[in-house]
């Protein structure tokens, strides 16, 4: 079984500049998660989608981070402009259902440096 | 907002030593789940537990969630390099829409032949 596909590994950006980061979540799995994990530190979920409706956003910072899932499949993860303490790694995760204590399956992530 | 306390943050030990990392919140979680999260990969799921008092074993680890459900441990035995990497604990909390899993700081655990 494939697991959770994302891609770019490494993205180095400036500040203020774009970037976008895309998630491949297990086949079949309706929820997906993007969680933002700075050095140092635990995972912060930032958006909970359950198939492709928003179901937990209150953490996401909407001024300049943005997320989609337009086919309740793949979904994409947008910061726009940039700051330096958006340097992290950001970790997609899929499970099957949202409810209950389901395992969640996470992504190697993208590591993203902001200069 | 739901904190989860992990300690210690850093644990550097000898081949065959045993060890304990603790993870406590004032808040009652539905279930905790143990995650290993290696460098450059994405965290992996060791164990969940899910009643209070519960204690879960995984070879030369061990869990144990507390009767409150607010606190959780665990230790592993005669640990080897392998056991190396980050120890994230994670606390599930039902509302109304589904499950949020709360994250710990992590637990850096190193352990040298």
């Amino acid at each position: 079984e494939a697991g959770v596909a994302q891609s770019p590994r490494y993205k180095i950006i400036e500040k203020r500049q774009s970037v976008a980061f895309w998630c491949n979540p297990i086949s079949g799995h309706a929820t997906l998660y993007w969680y933002q994990q700075i050095l140092g530190q635990g995972p912060k979920l930032l958006i909970q989608f359950q198939n492709n409706g928003v179901v937990d956003d209150s953490q996401l910072p909407k001024d300049r981070f943005s997320a989609e899932r337009l086919k309740g499949v793949d979904s994409t993860l947008k910061i726009q402009p940039a700051k330096l303490e958006d340097s992290a790694v950001y970790l997609c995760a899929s499970s099957l259902r949202g409810r209950g204590y389901n395992e969640q399956f996470f992504g190697p992530g993208t590591r993203l440096t902001v200069l | 907002t739901q904190l989860l306390e992990q300690s210690p943050q850093f644990l550097s030990i000898q081949e065959g030593e045993n060890l304990t990392v603790y993870c406590n919140s004032s808040s009652v979680f539905s279930s905790l789940q143990w995650y290993r999260q290696e460098p450059g990969e994405g965290p992996v799921l060791l164990v969940t537990v899910v009643t209070g008092g519960e204690v879960k074993k995984l070879k030369r680890l061990t869990f144990q969630f507390g009767d409150a459900r607010k606190d959780s441990s665990l230790h592993i035995t005669a640990a080897q390099p392998g056991d190396t990497g980050l120890y994230l604990c994670a606390g599930a909390s039902e509302e109304t829409s589904g499950s949020r899993l709360t994250f710990g700081e992590g637990t850096q655990l190193t352990v040298n032949p």
